[in-house]
């Protein structure tokens, strides 16, 4: 049974640019959610997408969204980056109807992202 | 403010070895407590995941407890190897509301030959 998949794994962005990330769950999962992981905050949840529904959402500004289609892949945009989104972004994904809360969360590679 | 705070933040110990890590948390109501192992470079992967009527849980070498009462937890790791070199990240979930999960900031663990 093939993870989770992200792409793209690095990548390099300027200031002011956007940038979307993918997250493919295992098959039959369809909670996924996002976090953010930097050495100075460590670890911090984005947001979990439950059947193409955003069902909760962590304390970042709304210049990172996201969305799930109806394979259960996800995407998440970030628009005008900053230096400060340099981060290790990861997704998982989580079987059953309580997805991230409960569920065990299987964890993708991640997707490196360098802001100049 | 939900808080969840990991002692010690980093440790050295020799192959074969037993060592505990601590995780204390302020986040309530509570729901959920989590493990999990980070190799350098790769995503997290899940160790425990204990509830409030649990007080022990074992996965292999590994070993979490649970005191919901004074809000601790310990990983114990038996007979330490190279390959459980990581960081341990502490994760605690409240019940009710939106699930907005509370990390830890690690400890990173060296195991040495």
């Amino acid at each position: 049974k093939a993870g989770v998949t992200q792409t793209p794994r690095y990548l390099i962005k300027t200031r002011g640019q956007q940038v979307t990330l993918s997250c493919s769950p295992i098959s039959g999962h369809r909670s996924v959610s996002w976090y953010q992981q930097t050495p100075g905050q460590g670890l911090q949840f984005l947001f979990e997408y439950f059947s193409e529904t955003q069902r909760n959402k962590g304390n970042f500004p709304g210049r990172f969204s996201g969305r799930q289609f109806s394979n259960s892949r996800s995407e998440m945009n970030v628009s005008t980056l900053e230096l400060g989104d340099s981060a290790l972004y990861l997704c998982a994904s989580s079987s059953g109807g309580t997805g991230a809360r409960t569920g065990e969360l299987f964890f993708g590679e991640g997707s490196r992202l360098t802001v100049l | 403010k939900n808080q969840v705070e990991q002692s010690p933040q980093s440790l050295i110990i020799l192959e074969g070895k037993n060592c505990t890590l601590q995780c204390n948390y302020t986040v309530s109501p509570f729901s959920n407590l989590r493990w999990y192992k980070q190799d350098t470079g790769r995503g997290p992967v899940s160790l425990t995941i204990m509830t409030f009527s649990e007080n022990t849980k074992s996965n292999g070498r590994y070993t979490a407890t649970l005191d919901a009462d004074t809000k601790q937890s310990s990983l114990h790791i038996t007979a330490s190897q190279l390959s459980d070199s990581a960081s341990y990240i502490c994760v605690v979930a409240m019940t009710g509301g939106s699930y907005i999960p509370t990390f830890g900031r690690g400890t990173s663990l060296i195991v040495h030959p």
